[in-house]
């Protein structure tokens, strides 16, 4: 079975702390993107990579970054967590291609849940 | 870069009806795919359907089915007999299979699904 996992599903951290977000897919698949999703707003594309250490900034990239070592490997970075950072944190992964045998295309983890006080 | 864009922040449906959710997007690629992804309250997006911008027919799943208008860049989902279980965030893709903006999403329409 598929999987993209989020390490860890809920957080609370403090203002200022630096903090790891990790996502791990086991599908080989090329590209990687972080999102963030608030209420009204959608999902908003923070970083994609689309190889190992290959990263593009999306729509929102300001108080983020990431690192890709390992093509399984994508992880989201708030060097100093601030309270507007405090939202739901969605990976997603997918094939350079958007051909998908299985029909879909697109894997999502479960989701972080950050909240900065 | 593409733009998707979902009209109806919520929608309410009675249980057994049908409902339309509308979507529409706007770019200049010719391939493409277009998704609706549902986002029940555990926050796991679910593929709900999936049409190729090549292909004529619209995709159909059990109850779910679109109606693709290409020329007019519109993706409406219409879900028939409406159960409890739909009641969910529903989201419009965009996929183009490019960089960053080859993966687009729409605001959301929120289901409501009254008994």
């Amino acid at each position: 079975d598929v999987k993209v996992t989020q390490s860890s599903r809920y957080l609370v951290k403090r203002t200022g702390e630096k903090v790891f977000l990790e996502c791990v897919q086991d599908m080989d698949h090329e590209n990687m993107f972080w999102y963030r999703q608030d209420p009204g707003l959608g999902l908003r594309l923070i970083y994609f990579s689309y190889d190992v250490k290959m990263k593009e900034k999306g729509d929102i990239p300001e108080g983020y970054s990431v690192s890709r070592e390992k093509k399984e490997r994508f992880s989201l970075i708030l060097e100093s967590a601030s309270t507007n950072q405090t939202s739901m944190y969605l990976c997603a992964s997918s094939l350079r291609s958007a051909v998908s045998i299985s029909g879909n295309t697109i894997y999502f983890g479960e989701g972080s849940w950050l909240t900065v006080v | 870069a593409q733009t998707v864009t979902q009209s109806q922040p919520e929608m309410s449906v009675q249980e057994a009806e049908t409902v339309t959710l509308s979507c529409t997007y706007d770019t200049s690629e010719s391939d493409y795919y277009l998704f609706w992804y549902k986002q029940p309250p555990s926050r796991q997006m679910i593929l709900v359907i999936r049409q190729e911008a090549y292909k004529q027919q619209n995709a159909t799943e059990n109850r779910f089915s679109v109606n693709f208008q290409k020329a007019a860049k519109s993706f409406s989902l219409k879900i028939s007999d409406s159960q409890l279980g739909d009641a969910a965030m529903y989201f419009c893709a965009f996929y183009s299979g490019g960089g960053a903006d080859g993966l687009t999403f729409g605001k959301g329409t929120h289901l409501i699904i009254q008994p």
